[in-house]
């Protein structure tokens, strides 16, 4: 069964700082990688979606990267802003299955 | 214009009782999901329906009956509500079950159960 890991839980950055979240998985047998951010109270936002057949994505300060025999995905947010402050999930969909991981929670502090 | 809106926000109610969530999408999309968000924040889907049909149904108890009456809706049905039930529940949607394009969200609704 496809398990996914999200390191760190949590992370606390002053503003501008450039940061890495990280995101494994143990089936590398994939269809998508999808990350997420989730406002307190909200639902989750669709950020990026890295096909299985993409090595990465970009939209704006985000990219995403996938690498699919290490079973590794990582988001980099670049020039951290205060409204970045949410919690990032990345989700992996093995054909008709999703499984998301537990978040990191982000703060940015200004 | 919300893409993905399900009601109600909150739902408080007794153990023993039974409730409903309805979940409504916009995007003309043909997949509807439902998750559960447990209190340490893991994210966990229950069913999945393709263009009203039932695509996925994880180990989910018999007391929650999804029913989806066109593909623009998927209403959750719980019988018998437990303790354990208390969760948020997010409704979700994608253009379909086999193509890459991702997945709209609603803003869940917070289920406390006393």
């Amino acid at each position: 069964k496809q398990e996914v890991t999200q390191i760190p839980a949590a992370l606390s950055v002053p503003e501008g700082e450039n940061l890495v979240l990280n995101c494994s998985f143990t089936d590398s047998a994939i269809y998508n990688l999808q990350w997420f951010r989730q406002d307190p109270g909200k639902g989750l936002t669709s950020l990026l979606l890295i096909q299985s057949s993409q090595r990465e994505q970009t939209s704006g300060r985000l990219n995403a990267s996938l690498d699919k025999s290490s079973g590794r995905s990582t988001l980099y947010i670049a020039a951290s802003q205060p409204g970045d402050s949410a919690t990032y999930l990345c989700a992996v969909a093995n054909f008709n299955k999703f499984y998301f991981g537990s978040g990191t929670k982000l703060n940015v502090k200004p | 214009d919300t893409a993905v809106s399900q009601t109600p926000k909150y739902l408080v109610t007794q153990m023993g009782n039974d409730k409903s969530i309805k979940c409504e999408q916009n995007l003309g999309h043909d997949t509807m999901y439902w998750y559960k968000q447990d209190s340490k924040k893991f994210l966990k889907i229950m069913f999945s329906y393709n263009n009203k049909e039932l695509i996925i149904n994880e180990t989910v108890p018999n007391r929650f009956s999804p029913k989806s009456p066109d593909k623009a809706h998927l209403n959750l049905h719980i019988n018998s509500l437990e303790l354990g039930d208390s969760a948020v529940y997010f409704c979700a949607s994608s253009q379909d079950h086999y193509s890459n394009q991702p997945q709209h969200f609603g803003d869940g609704t917070r289920l406390s159960i006393l």
